[in-house]
Formats: structure tokens, C-alpha cells, sequence
């Protein structure tokens, strides 16, 4: 596709579900990051992979929150038990490459999330 | 307090007014800023991305950088009705694929 795509893009879950949210990212993008958007802020950075490897998981909020790529393309991001304070639009963005030069990130329309 | 500071607005002005919009902040390992535009109901998309201290120029669109005082700013000439959307200032502090911290972001409205 031309750009990063998401899936589902409004998820409404009851407080204790488990939500798996879906990026797919430009073909060929090796970086691949999760944000978290609450509403009327700035995104927040969650995780970041270089194909497959997780090279950092610090701005995941609980470990409820768990983020996989296993074949270095569609990425996951799951959160189980959700609560009410998980209710905020769930950003994916990509980059080309892992090193070197600062890399634009395309973001994806985000997935919205609201927890009742 | 955060690393990134800016004015959430909202911010109006009428159509063809110079904007301004800023951001500061705390942690002087930033050395890459960029300015996103974000749309409701959609994804970011970057506008200017600079490096260190200095000014860029991209058509109607002006970034500056002032390390020594923490400070970036984001001018739009010649402001049209399309601009209308929520301004985001974003930092990192390396090279290569890094996460980006955000401000709060700024919601400019520009009236026909």
C-alpha cells in the first residue's frame, strides 16, 4: 500500500478485554514504532522495532501492554485487562532504515481505543 | 515537568496572517526537531525537520532552532484556510531511527 495502515480503526472494548491492535507498515520500512495519543496531547512514544528485534519497549506503560513483529513486517501491539486510563488513539509510524541518518516517520491514521 | 513544552492554543487567526508557534524544551541532548502537522482524525505527517541550531525555509513555512536557549518556532506566511490543524513540535536526541518526544501540540484554526 502507499502508506502505514491500521486495523482495526475504532476499537470500543469493555474495562478487562484484551484488545489486539494492528500496524502494517510501508513495504520495506525497517523501523517500525508504536505511540499513544491521549486526547489533546501529544503522542507518546511506546515501543520501537528494527525488524523484528524490539530495541526498546521503555514507554510501555505496564506489562499489560505487549508489542511483537515476529517477521519483521506487521507489528501487534496487545493490551490485556484493558482499563478505562487505556482509552487514548494508538499511533504506528515507520521508517526506511535502523541507522545513520534521521529518518522521516510516516505515521499511520491510528487506531482509536476507548475503554468503558 | 515535561521535555517538550508547548501552548495547546487553541489559536485562531484570519486567512493570510503570519502564525507563529513554539515550543521549549528541558533536555540539551536534543539536537533533531521537527515540526508535524496532524489532521483530525489522522496520522501526523512531517512539515520541517532541522538539525541543531539555525533557520530552514520551505515555501510559506519558516522553522528556528535556538539551542542556547532551548527554544524552536514554526512561522507560517501567508496563512490559508487548508492550514487549519493541530501543530506538533518533536525532538529526538540521535541520528537514525529514534523515538521522537512530542509537545502537546498547538490547534490553529485560520478564518476565511
Amino acid at each position: 500500500g502507499a502508506g502505514v495502515s491500521q486495523s482495526p480503526r475504532y476499537k470500543v472494548a469493555k474495562r478487562g478485554q484484551d484488545v489486539a491492535l494492528r500496524c502494517d507498515p510501508i513495504s520495506g520500512h525497517v523501523s517500525l514504532f508504536w505511540y499513544q495519543q491521549a486526547l489533546g496531547q501529544g503522542p507518546e512514544f511506546l515501543t520501537y522495532f528494527q525488524n523484528e528485534a524490539q530495541l526498546d519497549k521503555s514507554g510501555l506503560p505496564s506489562d499489560r501492554f505487549f508489542a511483537e513483529r515476529p517477521e519483521g513486517s506487521v507489528s501487534t501491539l496487545k493490551i490485556q485487562r484493558t482499563q478505562q486510563e487505556d482509552s487514548a488513539v494508538y499511533l504506528c509510524a515507520s521508517s526506511y532504515s535502523g541507522t545513520g541518518r534521521v529518518h522521516e516517520q510516516f505515521f499511520g491514521p491510528g487506531t482509536r481505543l476507548t475503554v468503558l | 515537568q515535561k521535555e517538550v513544552e508547548q501552548d495547546p492554543g487553541p489559536l485562531s487567526v484570519p486567512e493570510g496572517a503570519i502564525v507563529s508557534l513554539n515550543c521549549t524544551y528541558s533536555n540539551s541532548a536534543f539536537q533533531y526537531f521537527m515540526w508535524y502537522r496532524q489532521y483530525s482524525r489522522k496520522g501526523p505527517e512531517l512539515l520541517m525537520y532541522t538539525y541543531s541550531s539555525g533557520n530552514k525555509e520551505d515555501g510559506r513555512f519558516t522553522a528556528q532552532v535556538d539551542k542556547s536557549s532551548k527554544y524552536i518556532s514554526l512561522f507560517i506566511r501567508d496563512s490559508q484556510p487548508s492550514d487549519s490543524a493541530t501543530y506538533l513540535c518533536a525532538m529526538s536526541a540521535r541520528r537514525g531511527a529514534q523515538k521522537l518526544v512530542f509537545g502537546q501540540g498547538t490547534r490553529l484554526t485560520i478564518n476565511p
